[in-house]
C-alpha cells in the first residue's frame, strides 16, 4: 500500500495564483518530509524540507504548512509562474535512510 | 560538472538479457540510492548504500544486484530482463538520511 497519499494528481493554475499540493500519512515514525520538483527528462531535485516538531517552512514563493496531529502536509506555491511547471513530489523519510515517495503533482501553470 | 552521472541514457534490449547501469557521484556523499521510476512517474526505492554497505534493499527481484565498488559509484545489474523492468531507473546520493540528488536517470525500455 502507499506510505504517502498525494493529490491532486494534476493542477492547473493562473500566472500568479496559487498552487497547492497535498500529502498526508499514516506511519508516525516518519520524520522528515522533503518535497522534488521534476522536469519532464530530468531527474527530481529537491525543492524544500520540513521536520515534524516545525509547522511552517517558508522558502522563497515555497511554502510546506505541516500539520502532526492530522498527519498531513502541504506545499504552496505562491505567485505561481510558467517556469513552475513540472511534477511535485511530496516525500517521507523512514528509518534514517528510507524515503516513501507520493505519486505525483503534474502542475501546469498557464500564462 | 556534474554531480550525479549514470550512464547510459538510454537502454534499449531484448527479454531475457543481461544489462548494466553505471552511477558516480562526486559530492563526496556517505549514501547513494536506486529508485525506479514507472510509467506513472511513481518513485519506489530499489536499493540504498552507505559508504559501499548495503543498508536497504526493498522487495527487489533477486535479478537486479547492485553493487558498490566504493564510495563513489553505485551500479546496478539487472539478469534476465522482463518487459515489467521497463522504467527509468535514476540514481541518487546524498549526505545520509537527508537530502537526495538525483542522477538524470536512464531510461530502460525491455522488447
Amino acid at each position: 500500500q502507499q506510505q504517502v497519499k498525494q493529490s491532486p494528481q494534476s493542477l492547473i493554475v493562473q500566472k500568479g495564483g496559487i498552487s497547492i499540493i497535498n500529502c498526508a500519512y499514516e506511519n508516525t515514525a516518519f520524520d522528515y518530509f522533503p518535497w522534488y520538483q521534476q522536469f519532464p527528462g530530468k531527474g527530481p531535485a529537491l525543492l524544500i524540507a520540513i521536520r515534524p516538531d516545525v509547522s511552517e517552512k517558508k522558502e522563497g514563493r515555497f511554502t510546506i504548512s505541516f500539520n502532526k496531529s492530522a498527519k498531513q502536509f502541504s506545499l504552496h506555491i505562491m505567485d505561481s509562474q510558467p517556469g513552475d511547471s513540472a511534477t511535485y513530489f511530496c516525500a517521507a523519510r523512514y528509518n534514517f535512510n528510507k524515503f516513501y515517495f507520493g505519486s505525483g503533482t503534474k502542475l501546469n501553470v498557464k500564462p | 560538472d556534474t554531480a550525479v552521472s549514470q550512464t547510459p541514457k538510454y537502454l534499449v534490449t531484448q527479454m531475457g538479457n543481461d544489462k548494466s547501469i553505471k552511477c558516480e557521484q562526486n559530492l563526496g556523499h556517505d549514501t547513494m540510492y536506486w529508485y525506479k521510476q514507472d510509467s506513472k512517474k511513481f518513485l519506489k526505492i530499489m536499493f540504498s548504500y552507505n559508504n559501499k554497505e548495503l543498508i536497504i534493499n526493498e522487495t527487489v527481484p533477486n535479478r537486479f544486484s547492485p553493487k558498490s565498488p566504493d564510495k563513489a559509484h553505485l551500479n546496478l545489474h539487472i539478469n534476465s530482463l522482463e518487459l515489467g523492468d521497463s522504467a527509468v531507473y535514476f540514481c541518487a546520493s546524498g549526505p545520509s538520511g537527508y537530502e537526495q540528488y538525483f542522477g538524470p536517470g536512464t531510461r530502460l525500455t525491455v522488447t
